[in-house]
């Protein structure tokens, strides 16, 4: 079964810091991998993707991840956050051979001090 | 040009009395998924459509039920909610075949059982 841990509930960074939001998953053969942000009382939008390839992709909004297989992880960077990037950010696998829905972790929360 | 609708954004509804969220999407996807989203938690899906095929999730309990009479619309129909069932219920879409799973999500609908 497909699963992905965040290990951080909650992310405290200063307007102008880099961010690193952390992501790995489990899963038993090549993973799609997903970022989506949730802003307060909205739905889900996607950030980026990764479904092969280059390892370092890039998103909406500035952001980037990269896909290290080795680790199981999909970690989402940016160089410089903003303020208006407080949002909870969710990362979600999802794959072939049926398993196509994507599965969710339980999300962190960035918060962003001016 | 929004793609995925949920009506309404926000529904207050009696304890006990049935209530009905609906989804609509404009990008003619073959699966259309229900998560229900509690505070600070990750989306758990409570179950999908793959054209008219349904499948349930082992643990969605039997009081959510849904439909989807064509392409475009899907619903969720609570029978008899409970004060356990106040959330935010995410709708989302994908293709669903070849090789983009990207889930497409609504707004939500923010779910208040008093």
């Amino acid at each position: 079964a497909q699963s992905v841990t965040q290990p951080d509930i909650h992310i405290t960074v200063s307007e102008g810091a880099s961010l690193e939001l952390r992501c790995n998953y489990s899963y038993g053969a090549t993973p799609y991998l997903f970022w989506y942000v949730q802003s307060p009382g909205q739905g889900l939008q996607l950030l980026l993707k990764y479904f092969s390839g280059d390892t370092l992709v890039q998103g909406i909004k500035g952001f980037e991840a990269e896909f290290k297989r080795s680790q199981s992880s999909f970690n989402l960077r940016k160089p410089s956050v903003h303020w208006s990037d407080a949002a909870e950010y969710f990362c979600a696998v999802g794959g072939t051979g049926g398993s196509y829905i994507p599965t969710f972790g339980r999300g962190t929360s960035l918060i962003v001090h001016p | 040009d929004a793609m995925v609708i949920q009506n309404p954004r926000y529904q207050v509804t009696q304890f006990g009395k049935p209530v009905t969220l609906s989804c609509s999407q404009t990008l003619n996807h073959n699966v259309m998924y229900w998560y229900q989203q509690k505070s600070s938690q990750a989306p758990k899906l409570l179950f999908h459509y793959y054209d008219k095929d349904f499948n349930n999730e082992a643990d969605t309990p039997d009081n959510f039920q849904s439909r989807r009479p064509n392409t475009s619309f899907c619903f969720l129909d609570i029978r008899s909610p409970g004060l356990g069932d106040a959330a935010m219920y995410l709708c989302a879409t994908s293709r669903g075949v070849g090789d983009i799973y990207e889930a497409f999500f609504g707004q939500g609908t923010r779910l208040t059982v008093v």
